[in-house]
């Protein structure tokens, strides 16, 4: 899987957009993007995750750029609770292994 | 659904002594994975099941750990004899295999603390 890189910490003002950057310029064609989020003390949580095209749910948008060799997750209005790391995970289509990077600690800030 | 189970929540033992880590995964999952956290290494995989049969047990430190899956719903990883480095938060998770969506639902994890 190709390796991606994160910054290791950000900080957001509680009710702005927080966007968290992840550069992945080895990726592979059929690699797909993953987010994952570890609020403290707990389990990580399953964000978001897309190919090619941006993709938005409930959560988070991820905006993938053309050349894919990067992306951007978007948390539209960051509220205290979102303060976790942030994983960004790049996974073979059809592998099972997730593997985790170190991260970004964000920090939402009132 | 009571979502990925584990248990203990939290265990305390000396060296030396066997440990047992527990995990009921989501009903209908067929993919069942251990991680292993620590503050130096992050979040590592251990090993996976598919079906119940271990599928990549690269990730096991050493031959100390031991899984087992014997059943759909229940799975345990064993350490023994426990070394002070075994100290580490164990999280279990499930997927279901069929969707592939690469969406894993992680436990609450078991922090482990080896004396």
């Amino acid at each position: 899987d190709a390796k991606t890189t994160q910054p290791p910490s950000m900080d957001c003002a509680e009710g702005r957009a927080a966007n968290l950057p992840c550069n992945h310029s080895t990726i592979s064609g059929n690699e797909y993007v993953y987010w994952y989020r570890q609020i403290h003390s707990q389990g990580p949580q399953y964000i978001i995750h897309g190919l090619k095209n941006n993709e938005t749910n409930e959560m988070a948008s991820l905006i993938i750029t053309e050349d894919r060799k990067s992306s951007t997750l978007i948390l539209p209005h960051a509220t205290l609770r979102d303060t976790a790391v942030y994983y960004c995970i790049v996974r073979l289509q059809g592998a099972q292994k997730l593997v985790f990077g170190q991260g970004t600690r964000l920090t939402i800030n009132p | 659904d009571a979502g990925v189970i584990q248990s203990p929540r939290h265990e305390v033992t000396e060296m030396g002594q066997e440990v047992t880590l527990r995990c009921k995964p989501i009903s209908g999952h067929n993919s069942l994975f251990w991680y292993r956290q620590t503050m130096m290494r992050g979040l590592e995989l251990l090993i996976y099941f598919n079906n119940n049969v271990p599928i990549d047990d690269s990730g096991m430190p050493e031959d100390r750990f031991s899984a087992k899956m014997p059943n759909a719903s229940f799975s345990t990883l064993k350490i023994q004899p426990s070394e002070p480095r075994d100290s580490a938060v164990y999280f279990c998770a499930s997927s279901p295999r069929a969707q592939n969506t690469g969406e894993l639902f992680f436990g609450e994890g078991s922090r482990l603390t080896v004396l």
